[in-house]
């Protein structure tokens, strides 16, 4: 069965630095998506990606988040400036297929 | 307020009990997905509805469409069903997924 990829499974980081989240989707699919889930409560939608563009993005989704799919088949979340709170899991997704997630702590 | 909501929140159960967590949503669908989480966080997804019924294994998902609710059920239960189960929705084929907050499931032997 097709799988999502997600590197790497934990992330510790130093409040302020920049963190990249990496996935590697469903080879063929087209839509592409960012969901987080801080501890306790519930996955939220981060944003959106077809056809290389953000096609939807979440409040959540504000200027320090950015993704990209540099090389056609890896699909990126980088925070450019960690804040406290965006420790949480972090899941890709090809449409409704979903990757083990990226479990993101700032300290 | 929430697009989806589930009930209970938590439920203990004995071992070979049958289990029913209920979902109800207030948006139109294109599809209704049953997910499920174990400590540790990763979500597998269990059954992908839009009409009906579907059955897999001991597991049941019925969805009603016109009273926007569905329902997972779990038979003869088992200390390894122990795990969040999560009822989302999108409201068209390629749209996002809106999650519901999860029911805590844990099955006592």
């Amino acid at each position: 069965e097709p799988e999502v990829t997600q590197t790497p499974s934990h992330q510790v980081t130093q409040m302020g630095q920049e963190v990249i989240l990496r996935c590697v989707p469903i080879s063929n699919h087209l839509y592409f998506y960012w969901y987080r889930q801080i501890l306790g409560q519930k996955v939220e939608f981060l944003v959106s990606f077809y056809n290389n563009e953000i096609s939807e993005k979440s409040e959540i989704f504000d200027d320090q988040f950015s993704v990209e799919r540099p090389d056609g088949s890896n699909f990126t979340l980088k925070i450019r400036s960690t804040k406290l709170e965006d420790s949480a899991m972090y899941f890709c997704a090809s449409l409704y297929t979903f990757g083990s997630g990226t479990r993101l702590t700032v300290v | 307020k929430n697009e989806v909501e589930q009930s209970p929140q938590n439920l203990t159960a004995q071992e070979g009990e049958f289990i029913t967590i209920n979902c109800s949503y207030s948006v139109g669908i294109s599809a209704l997905h049953w997910l499920q989480q174990h400590p540790g966080g990763g979500i597998v997804s269990l059954f992908m509805l839009s009409s009906g019924k579907k059955k897999h294994g001991r597991l049941i998902a019925t969805i009603n469409i016109q009273e926007k609710h569905s329902s997972l059920h779990i038979t003869a239960s088992h200390p390894r069903d122990s795990a969040v189960y999560i009822c989302a929705v999108q409201k068209t084929s390629y749209d996002k997924v809106i999650f519901g907050p999860g029911t805590s499931l844990s099955v006592i032997p």
